[in-house]
């Protein structure tokens, strides 16, 4: 696609349930990432791959966030047994490449997930 | 840890005005990313550097590696600019494990 699409755009759930968020980013990046951005907070980083790889996971807070990408386009964040904390927008973004001008990132517009 | 600080939190400015925002970091980085991001979240980057200046349009940045400290400006602002800006640093191990501040909002008013 153009840009860099995420889904859903918001999610609402309660405590407890299971919820997984979509990136597809754009053709032919190979470096995606994730980020978390809690109400007037800058984003903080949860996990990026290169490829179908995850070569830093260390943002993720706890064993209850896993993504995977399996085909090195489309990832899936998945977040297991929510907790109203988890409740913020959850941002995706995709480079060309993971250093240099090839690491300029592009980002989707966000699923808004809030747990109630 | 490296810590990223943004000043100012707000900025009002009137339309044509000059504006400095500012970004200061605490721990040696290998590029700094400044963001524009509008209400309902979509985040744009602006410039990824390394060294130097870049300019784009009406909006330049700098950075001066031995002070860490880098700042984005905007000529000639109009209120279409209005809008959180956010810088990030980030490491060479890591590109995307960036360190984000908290955001500067901009106000331009007509």
């Amino acid at each position: 696609g153009a840009g860099v699409s995420q889904t859903p755009s918001n999610k609402v759930t309660e405590k407890g349930k299971y919820v997984e968020l979509r990136c597809d980013p754009i053709s032919g990046h190979t470096a995606l990432y994730w980020y978390r951005q809690s109400l007037g907070q800058g984003p903080e980083f949860l996990i990026y791959f290169q490829g179908t790889g995850a070569a830093d996971d260390s943002g993720l807070p706890n064993d209850r966030f896993f993504a995977v990408r399996p085909e090195g386009s489309v990832s899936t964040l998945k977040i297991q047994r929510t907790e109203r904390g988890d409740s913020a927008v959850y941002l995706c973004a995709s480079s060309l490449g993971a250093s240099g001008r090839r690491g300029e990132l592009f980002f989707g517009e966000g699923s808004r997930l809030t747990v109630l | 840890k490296n810590e990223v600080e943004q000043s100012p939190q707000n900025l009002t400015a009137q339309e044509g005005e000059f504006i400095t925002i500012n970004c200061s970091y605490s721990v040696g980085i290998s590029a700094l990313h400044w963001l524009q991001q509008h209400p309902g979240g979509g985040i744009v980057s602006l410039f990824m550097l390394s060294s130097g200046k870049k300019k784009h349009g009406r909006l330049i940045a700098t950075i001066n590696i031995q002070e860490k400290h880098s700042s984005l400006h905007i000529t000639a602002s109009h209120p279409r600019d209005s809008a959180v800006y956010i810088c990030a640093t980030g490491f060479g191990g890591s590109q995307g494990n960036l360190i984000f501040g908290k955001g500067t909002k901009l106000s331009v008013k007509p």
